[in-house]
């Protein structure tokens, strides 16, 4: 039973690409979280989905910014024209619907150059 | 905005245990206390969570005070693979979310 995958575990882009992040939760688990983590601090939350819908988005940039969870396939997060500021460590977790514990992935480390 | 306040950093000689104090003195009736501890580089590892009763698994036990406004976490044979920051997060439970607000945790060093 596979973990958390999240790929790519490294991404560099230069400033106004576009980044797209993926997160392929546990078997069976339908609840999806992203974090992000800058440089020297501690883990943000982001955006929680299930399947199809994004539950909570109120730590997401109001710009630039996007999370899917589509019906079939990975969870996406989306950054549109990166900047310097953008370059951390995002992670994903996952959990079943009544879950007490979130299973995390070993991370994205994004680098804006 | 975390609702926890946790001691920087600590140290703890390899074999013996580590006690991880946290203060909650905000906790409500129905949020739960869990732990969480990250190995430099990797992503978070739960740990264990509980809410009002003291509880014990196989990677450590936790110590709810009767007011539930603190509680200490403790590995009973610190070794030098459980150098971390751990993390106390106060979360209401539920199940339908593992929104987690990280504070800014307390780093363990085990020494040999």
């Amino acid at each position: 039973n596979a973990g958390v995958m999240q790929n790519p575990r490294h991404l560099v882009r230069r400033r106004g690409q576009e980044a797209r992040l993926r997160c392929s939760p546990m078997k069976g688990h339908s609840h999806v979280y992203w974090y992000r983590q800058l440089p020297e601090e501690g883990l943000k939350f982001m955006v929680y989905l299930q399947k199809e819908n994004i539950i909570d988005e109120s730590g997401m940039p109001k710009e630039r910014f996007s999370a899917e969870f589509p019906k079939e396939g990975p969870s996406i997060l989306r950054i549109q024209q990166v900047v310097r500021g953008d370059s951390a460590a995002y992670f994903c977790a996952s959990s079943t619907q009544r879950s007490t514990e979130a299973f995390f992935g070993q991370g994205t480390r994004l680098t804006v150059v | 905005d975390a609702k926890t306040t946790q001691p920087p950093s600590m140290d703890c000689a390899e074999g013996r245990a580590a006690n991880l104090p946290c203060n909650h003195s905000t906790i409500s009736g129905n949020e739960y206390v869990y732990w969480y501890r990250q190995i430099h580089s990797q992503g978070p590892q739960y740990i264990i969570h509980g809410l009002k009763n003291n509880e014990t698994n196989e990677m450590a036990s936790l110590i709810i005070t009767e007011d539930r406004k603190s509680s200490t976490l403790i590995l009973p044979h610190a070794t030098l693979r459980d150098t971390a920051v751990y993390y106390c997060i106060v979360s209401p439970d539920g199940g339908a979310t593992n929104k987690l607000i990280f504070g800014t945790g307390t780093l363990l060093a085990v020494q040999p």
